[in-house]
């Protein structure tokens, strides 16, 4: 049981690239979400998907884009990487729909904009 | 909107010493408070739920915290550290359809 699948773990990009970052979810859960992890910052919520067919922007949605491919996969999107993007990315997923059930979280991706 | 503050970036224990992780919410409803653990380059994983259903909520690996309504409070404890608890502990709340996390606590443990 896979859980939550995030490819790519790292990558390295140069200023004004364009990259995807992929979630996958074995679960059956309803929504998702894409969190940014700084350091002394906890995670930052980009973009989130309550349901299939939905997306809603979350704290710091700037320069970001998503897809709710379908129930499964939940693509993030950065169409101009810039240095302040540089961050630890994380997908989790949830069976709930109101916010209030357990997140279940991917490894992570590490993006570096230089 | 909801919130979260942890009090303390970075604590400190001796194994076997008292595990205290402090964590204020701002809520405007009864709030769901979670908290949840990350070992280096890992995800995070739920530790613990609180519902409303007991103030009191154990977790797994021996970790506890009471929901304290007149202290907005919703502490971290474990009576005696480990090694393996050396980790980042994050207390979030529930808000709409979403988690709010605190900014995080890097706990150390000595031996």
């Amino acid at each position: 049981n896979a859980g939550v699948t995030q490819t790519p773990k790292f990558q390295v990009l140069k200023t004004g690239q364009s990259m995807t970052l992929q979630c996958a979810q074995d679960m059956n859960h309803n929504s998702m979400y894409w969190y940014r992890q700084d350091p002394g910052m906890g995670l930052r919520l980009i973009y989130y998907s309550a349901s299939e067919g939905t997306t809603d922007k979350g704290e710091v949605p700037n320069g970001y884009n998503v897809s709710r491919l379908n129930k499964r996969e939940f693509s993030l999107r950065l169409e101009s990487a810039a240095p302040s993007q540089t961050s630890v990315y994380f997908c989790a997923s949830s069976d709930s729909l109101t916010g209030t059930g357990e997140l279940f979280f991917g490894e992570g991706s590490r993006l570096t904009v230089l | 909107a909801q919130s979260v503050t942890q009090l303390g970036s970075h604590v400190s224990v001796s194994e076997g010493a008292l595990v205290l992780l402090r964590c204020n919410y701002s809520s405007s409803v009864p709030p769901y408070l979670f908290w949840y653990v990350q070992y280096p380059n890992q995800g995070l994983q739920l530790l613990l739920k609180y519902t409303s259903a007991a103030t009191l909520v154990k977790g797994i690996n021996g970790f506890e915290a009471e929901f304290k309504k007149s202290e907005t409070s919703f502490h971290l404890t474990k009576p005696s550290a480990h090694m393996s608890d050396a980790a980042e502990y994050f207390c979030a709340v529930s808000d709409v359809y979403k988690l709010v996390f605190g900014a995080g606590t890097i706990l150390r443990v000595k031996s």
